[in-house]
């Protein structure tokens, strides 16, 4: 199975703040990363898939990149409905796992 | 527009059996293939199983491998976890998700249901 490793586990930031969350793959899943954001008590969302491409309606402050096993979501200048917790999950082939998970807190 | 309504949790016994249900609206289910997804109180996310549009074809993680079964009635547009032998560690908050492609599965996730909360224990 591939292990997804995603650091920080928590960020503590201000609004405006650029923060960056790093998911890292145990083995190459090529660009087949997608990114999801999830607010207590609701379903998660669907930001980024195939690590850059962002979804619909997603703000262009969120962006993401990286190849191979490194991996990268940005968020350029923080507003407060970002304070979520965000997940990676590799898209290469089942079974699906995902990253731990990073909490944006509110500093 | 696009909805997945869970339902089915509850609180079993271990050893107990349940069977969840998702039913979809707002698009046309039998293109796509769908999923069960799991949160424990806490934890992060752990992928259950997957079933093909048309259902002809399944995956399951190891920890369920042998006890659950996924199915769908694509007449009923609805999407089934059936889960056997429950243990104290299924405990958790199952979603349903709809993979982000037609046919033929991107293994991404983009539409996903508000969860069913269940609960195994004595």
């Amino acid at each position: 199975d591939i292990q997804m490793t995603q650091s920080p586990s928590s960020v503590s930031a201000s609004v405006g703040d650029r923060v960056t969350v790093t998911c890292r793959a145990s083995q190459t899943i090529y660009t087949w990363l997608a990114w999801y954001q999830q607010t207590p008590g609701t379903a998660p969302k669907l930001l980024i898939s195939e690590a850059s491409t962002l979804q619909s309606g997603v703000p262009s402050r969120f962006s993401g990149s990286g190849s191979g096993t490194d991996f990268t979501l940005t968020i350029s200048s923080l507003q407060p409905e970002d304070f979520a917790t965000y997940f990676c999950q590799q898209a290469n082939s089942f079974p699906l796992t995902f990253g731990g998970g990073t909490k944006v807190e509110i500093k | 527009q696009v909805q997945l309504v869970a339902s089915g949790g509850g609180v079993v016994q271990p050893g107990g059996s349940l069977r969840l249900s998702c039913e979809a609206s707002g698009f046309s289910f039998s293109d796509y293939g769908m999923y069960w997804v799991r949160q424990a109180p806490g934890k992060g996310m752990e992928w259950v199983t997957f079933i093909r549009s048309d259902g002809s074809q399944q995956y399951y993680g190891d920890s369920v491998k042998g006890r659950f079964t996924i199915a769908r009635d694509n007449s009923k547009k609805t999407l089934y976890l059936q889960m056997n032998s429950l243990r104290s560690e299924d405990t958790a908050l199952y979603f349903c998700a709809r993979d982000a492609r037609e046919h033929n599965a991107l293994r991404v996730l983009d539409q996903w249901g508000q969860g069913t909360m269940v609960t195994v224990s004595s």
